[in-house]
């Protein structure tokens, strides 16, 4: 089993529309996520970064983590064409032999038809 | 400020050669990592380096070597280079320590032939 589980999907939606992209984790020592956004043949560019369980928003997108069920997720509202990329999720441990490693999930691909 | 520049952008290779890529973290950033992106395994971290010494480690073959330079910039190798290889090699710069955001470069295209 995969620590971080993320639905490849490809996932399509309508400008507008309100997208959520979720990931699950195994490891409880998880305590620091990461949402990225990957566009085609470009590196991971950061969204959002949190460390506690909740919500945190920043413009359109919103991200909320739940501890207790090992859950995350990335909200994007009133979603653009622009918006239409990999979304990849990401979390570390603070402390340990692996504290500097980032686990990714195998990212979403999200297509936002106009 | 200046984002992660990683050299080269593309490469092509062949089988049995060997390759050394470059990365260039954000000023003052202290901390380098190396992942390797591939449709199938998705991001997998190959290892990283901070204050120039190797913190962490993925589980990829010793073929697989980096560095860091005093001035934080580091080095990739992979040495007698196979097809299963070719990927895209992403840096990540990290501000210092544990615990903090990475920030990516555009990535290395490797392509062996």
């Amino acid at each position: 089993q995969k620590e971080v589980e993320q639905d490849p999907g490809p996932l399509s939606v309508p400008e507008g529309a309100i997208v959520s992209l979720n990931c699950t984790y195994s490891n409880s020592a998880f305590q620091y996520f990461m949402w990225y956004r990957q566009y085609s043949r470009k590196g991971p560019e950061l969204l959002m970064y949190t460390y506690s369980s909740g919500n945190k928003e920043d413009g359109r997108f919103t991200a909320q983590v739940d501890k207790s069920s090992k859950y995350i997720s990335l909200f994007i509202r009133d979603s653009q064409p622009s918006d239409s990329a990999t979304y990849l999720c990401a979390m570390s441990s603070p402390s340990g032999s692996s504290a500097s490693k980032i686990i990714f999930g195998s990212g979403t691909r999200l297509s936002i038809r106009p | 400020k200046a984002g992660v520049t990683q050299t080269p952008r593309y490469l092509i290779k062949t089988r049995g050669q060997q390759v050394t890529l470059s990365c260039s973290p954000i000023s003052g950033h202290r901390s380098v990592s190396w992942y390797q992106q591939t449709p199938g395994q998705g991001l997998q971290f190959l290892f990283e380096y901070f204050s120039e010494t190797q913190r962490n480690k993925g589980n990829f073959p010793g073929r697989f070597s980096g560095r860091q330079f005093s001035n934080s910039r580091s080095e990739m190798n992979v040495s007698t280079l196979e097809l299963g290889d070719s990927a895209l090699y992403l840096c990540a710069s990290r501000p210092h320590g544990q615990n903090t955001e990475a920030f990516f470069g555009q990535g290395t295209r490797l392509t062996v032939v």
